[in-house]
C-alpha cells in the first residue's frame, strides 16, 4: 500500500481558512469513513484533531473540520492562528494492516 | 486519563539490540489492538508494528519484519517492541500509539511522547 498524498506545504494569513488536501484510493480513503488528522508540533508527538473524517475530540477548537468525497479527504482550518502553525498528517483505515499515513503538510502561518 | 509512556531508547551500535516499553494507563489496556509508529529524523509517520488485543495477532511492516517483535503484557498494561539486528535506518523516534476503534487497524487515537532510538557506530 503506498502513502496518502498530501501537498508538502501550505500557507495562509491569521484570520484565513487553508484547507489541506489527503489523497488516496478506494481501498483506502473513499472505501471507509475512517479518516483521521493529526497535528505535530516540532519536537512532540502527533495529536489527534479530526476522526472518523469529521468528528472532533474533546478540546480540539471547532476551528477544525473535517470532509470527504470520494477518494479524497480533506481538513479545513478556518480563523487561522499563529498557534496553528504546525505539521499536519491524515490517516486511514486500509482495510488490513499497516494503517496508512499521508506524507505529511507543513502549514505556515504568515 | 488516557498516558502512553515510552521508555528504552537510546544509541546502539549496527547489529545492536535494544527493547522499548510502553505504560499505558487511564484505559482498560485489554480492550485496545496497539501499535508501533516510528519517525525518521525530518520524515514522516510509519506504521512499524501492531499487536492484537489478547497478542495473539501481530503485523509487521517489511522493512523490520524478522528483527522486531512487539508483545503486550496485560497483566502489567505494557507494551513492548523487542529491536534486534538494528541497522541506521531504523534512526528514529518511536511513538506508542493505541488503535481508535478497539481491534484495529484503525488510525490510533492516543499517543505517546515518543522514544529516540539513534543506531551509530
Amino acid at each position: 500500500q503506498s502513502a496518502l498524498t498530501q501537498p508538502r506545504s501550505v500557507s495562509g494569513s491569521p484570520g484565513q481558512s487553508v484547507t489541506i488536501s489527503c489523497t488516496g484510493t478506494n481501498s483506502d480513503v473513499g472505501g471507509y469513513n475512517y479518516v483521521s488528522w493529526y497535528q505535530q508540533l516540532p519536537g512532540k508527538a502527533p495529536k489527534l484533531m479530526i476522526y472518523d473524517v469529521s468528528k472532533r475530540p474533546s478540546g480540539v477548537p471547532d476551528r477544525f473540520s473535517g470532509s470527504k468525497s470520494g477518494n479524497t479527504a480533506s481538513l479545513t482550518i478556518s480563523g487561522l492562528q499563529a498557534e496553528d502553525e504546525a505539521d499536519y498528517y491524515c490517516c486511514s483505515y486500509p482495510g488490513s494492516y499497516p494503517v496508512i499515513f499521508g506524507g505529511g503538510t507543513k502549514l505556515t502561518v504568515l | 486519563e488516557v498516558q502512553l509512556e515510552e521508555s528504552g531508547g537510546g544509541l546502539v551500535q549496527p547489529g545492536g539490540s535494544l527493547r522499548l516499553s510502553c505504560a499505558a494507563s487511564g484505559f482498560i489496556f485489554s480492550n485496545y489492538a496497539m501499535y508501533w509508529v516510528r519517525q525518521a529524523p525530518g520524515k514522516g509517520l510509519e506504521h512499524v508494528s501492531a499487536i492484537s488485543l489478547n497478542g495473539g495477532s501481530t503485523y509487521y511492516a517489511n522493512s523490520v519484519k524478522g528483527r522486531f517483535t512487539i508483545s503486550r503484557d496485560n497483566s502489567k498494561n505494557t507494551l513492548y517492541l523487542q529491536m534486534g539486528s538494528l541497522r541506521p535506518e531504523d534512526m528514529a523516534v518511536y511513538y506508542c500509539a493505541r488503535d481508535s476503534h478497539n481491534s484495529g487497524p484503525y488510525p490510533p487515537d492516543y499517543w505517546g511522547q515518543g522514544t529516540l532510538v539513534t543506531v551509530s557506530s
